[in-house]
């Protein structure tokens, strides 16, 4: 069964960027896309983009659109996710997921990251 | 763009049945998708495909999506099943992922 592994904490000044990788562990994401999701503190759920192999490119949301880049190397099983940037907004915990497929459309996230907490300060 | 739209909070008591929705605009063409999320860890897929339930969910939680609105019930409520639920659909017009808001269940 899949596991996806994050790394560790990082805490960041402003204007700085961050990347945090996503380790697949007993599966890979081919056949699968892999997204971004980060959650702020008290906050819900945002996505921010990910990988879905029919669209060729990754694929990112509006908010994100400038400031992030989402990559994966299939040799190592490792998604990766770029923001550059950094206001003290983006302080959040961000979650790696995999994508399931079905007939060329996205559909549910599984499994997900243990979560990487950012924190933006100067 | 599509908006999903939870209740907040749900409360009930222990061992009685708890209904979180999710609302949107024809949600019921769509296929939603939902999440436990308890504090502190990452969210877990509960219901897949409006009601089809991963292996290791309990048969207590189900799903159903018609017209405007999805449901996720959850039967014989524990104390263990307090979280927030997050709905989640893919919106084909924008090519975007959309969660709800999310509603926290609280067992009384």
């Amino acid at each position: 069964q899949v596991q996806l592994v994050q790394s560790g904490a990082e805490v960041k000044k402003p204007g700085s960027s961050v990347k945090v990788s996503c380790k697949a562990s007993g599966g890979t994401f081919s056949n699968y896309g892999v997204s971004w999701v980060r959650q702020a503190p008290g906050q819900g759920l945002e996505w921010m983009g990910g990988i879905i192999p029919f669209f060729g490119t990754p694929h990112y949301a509006q908010n994100f659109q400038a400031r992030v880049r989402i990559t994966t190397d299939e040799s190592t099983t490792t998604a990766y996710m770029d923001l550059y940037n950094l206001r003290s907004e983006d302080t959040a915990v961000y979650y790696c997921a995999r994508l399931h497929i079905l007939a060329t459309i996205p559909v549910w996230f599984d499994p997900w990251g243990q979560g990487t907490l950012v924190t933006v300060s100067s | 763009s599509f908006v999903l739209t939870q209740p907040p909070s749900v409360s009930v008591a222990p061992g009685k049945t708890a209904r979180i929705t999710c609302g949107g605009n024809n949600i019921g063409s769509k296929s939603v998708h939902w999440y436990q999320q308890k504090p502190g860890q990452a969210p877990v897929l509960v219901i897949y495909s409006n009601s089809d339930r991963p292996s290791g969910i309990p048969e207590r939680f189900s799903g159903s999506n018609s017209g405007n609105t999805a449901t996720l019930t959850i039967i014989r409520v524990e104390a263990g099943d307090e979280a927030d639920y997050y709905c989640h659909v893919w919106d084909r017009s924008s090519d975007h992922v959309i969660f709800g808001g999310g509603t926290k269940l609280t067992v009384l």
